[in-house]
């Protein structure tokens, strides 16, 4: 069975503070997709990255960066010197070849940056 | 207008009230998808849309019903729904159905059943 979890429920930081997001993924498929969305409070699903099983290399984008590690079947995201404007709902996404189209969704951080 | 699109934002309705809910994309996409997203759980899947064909169902009640007139529209047409299908219906699209294909999210249509 596919799964994906994110232990953190909610997480509240300062502004300007890093803040790491966890996801565990659980697939016996060798081939999937990896994927973050944002959700800000307007309710849109925003892409921010997608990521294949084999590819482990990290990715940073501006103050975004992504950990990929297949041995602990982690999917981290990580967001330096936080700003308020990145407070949203943060979900992490499995998708494996054998569920067609369907996107597996952990439950969700939500995130509050304060300033 | 850009992306995906959906109307309308916000839908108050009774049981026995018959509405629809639109998502249109501009992206040139040829595959279309119904989410729902309810309180305290996780994005569900609904329905998936390949070129106007319905190619999955997600064990979804018969009061919802899709219909897909062409690639760019997507339309949830609602009948006797229940307090518990209150939830933010969320509409994607992607290039193809395939598994590298990203999805693109509207900014969804939440619904509130009295």
């Amino acid at each position: 069975a596919q799964k994906v979890t994110q232990a953190q429920t909610e997480i509240s930081v300062v502004e300007k503070e890093d803040v790491t997001l966890d996801c565990v993924y659980e697939t016996r498929d060798t081939t999937y997709y990896l994927f973050w969305y944002k959700q800000p409070p307007s309710g849109e699903l925003v892409f921010l990255i997608r990521r294949n099983s084999f590819d482990e290399q990290n990715e940073i984008s501006g103050r975004y960066s992504w950990n990929f590690q297949k041995s602990t079947s982690s999917f981290n995201f990580t967001i330096t010197a936080s700003q308020v404007v990145d407070s949203a709902v943060y979900f992490c996404a499995l998708r494996v070849y054998n569920q067609g189209g369907k996107l597996i969704f952990g439950q969700g951080t939500e995130l509050s940056v304060k300033p | 207008e850009t992306g995906v699109t959906q109307t309308p934002r916000h839908l108050v309705m009774g049981m026995t009230n018959k509405k629809s809910l639109k998502c249109e994309q501009h992206l040139g996409h040829n595959a279309m998808y119904w989410y729902k997203q309810s309180a305290k759980k996780p994005l569900e899947l609904m329905f998936v849309y390949s070129l106007e064909e319905r190619v999955e169902n997600n064990s979804v009640p018969s009061r919802f019903s899709p219909e897909c007139p062409n690639s760019s529209h997507l339309f949830l047409h609602l009948h006797t729904l229940q307090p518990e299908d209150s939830a933010l219906y969320l509409c994607a699209s992607s290039q193809t159905p395939i598994l590298a294909d990203t999805q693109y999210f509207g900014p969804g249509t939440r619904l509130t059943v009295l």
